[in-house]
């Protein structure tokens, strides 16, 4: 079975430093991994998505990376900003299922 | 687009009573999947579908049917509601299953169960 384990569980962060939420899973048969970004009280929007054979992906300020073969995959996250607050989760896709981690809190403080 | 819709958004029922809780998609996805996200827990996958007509089980299905008739519907039913489906729940898309596409996920339904 998948275990998909995110630390810390919470972070915080004055504004406009770098950050760095940390991804691991036991089973490196995924096809992707998926990072999200969830509001409070509110959906999943998906953020960056790596496939198997790729090493990283970026967007904007974020990049995201995975090592297969370690079972790791990191987001960073630059110059964090207020409205960068929310709850950060992996997800390890297996094909027909995602694996979730429990996610990182972030807080960024003005 | 709309993507992917969830009604209602919030839902209080009573132990024995029977809903379900409505999912489409407009992007003419094939794969449509439920989860649930408890505290602590983390998102559950219930049951998906790779189509219409095609249904199977996730890590926690039981309580909870499913069926597929069309490619926009996934409808997710609780029979008789127990104060352990207390949760929220979302609905997720992607265009393919076994391919690894990103998945698109619903605004959710609170549901308390008393």
């Amino acid at each position: 079975k998948q275990e998909v384990t995110q630390i810390p569980a919470a972070l915080s962060v004055p504004e406009g430093e770098n950050l760095v939420l940390n991804c691991s899973f036991t089973d490196s048969a995924i096809y992707n991994l998926q990072w999200f970004r969830q509001d409070p009280g509110k959906g999943l929007t998906s953020l960056l998505l790596i496939q198997s054979s790729q090493r990283e992906q970026t967007s904007g300020r974020l990049n995201a990376s995975l090592d297969k073969s370690s079972g790791r995959s990191t987001l960073y996250i630059a110059a964090s900003q207020p409205g960068d607050s929310a709850t950060y989760l992996c997800a390890a896709n297996r094909g027909y299922a995602l694996n979730f981690g429990k996610g990182t809190s972030l807080l960024v403080t003005p | 687009n709309a993507g992917v819709t969830q009604t209602p958004k919030f839902q209080v029922l009573k132990t024995g009573q029977s809903m379900t809780l409505q999912c489409a998609q407009d992007m003419n996805h094939e794969y449509m999947s439920w989860y649930r996200q408890d505290p602590g827990m983390g998102l559950r996958l219930i049951h998906y579908s790779v189509g219409a007509g095609i249904t199977d089980q996730g890590e926690v299905p039981n309580g909870y049917n499913v069926s597929r008739s069309t490619t926009e519907d996934f409808p997710l039913r609780l029979l008789s509601a127990a104060p352990s489906q207390t949760s929220v729940y979302f609905c997720a898309s992607s265009y393919a299953s076994g391919t690894g596409d990103t998945q698109y996920f619903g605004p959710g339904t609170r549901l308390t169960v008393l």
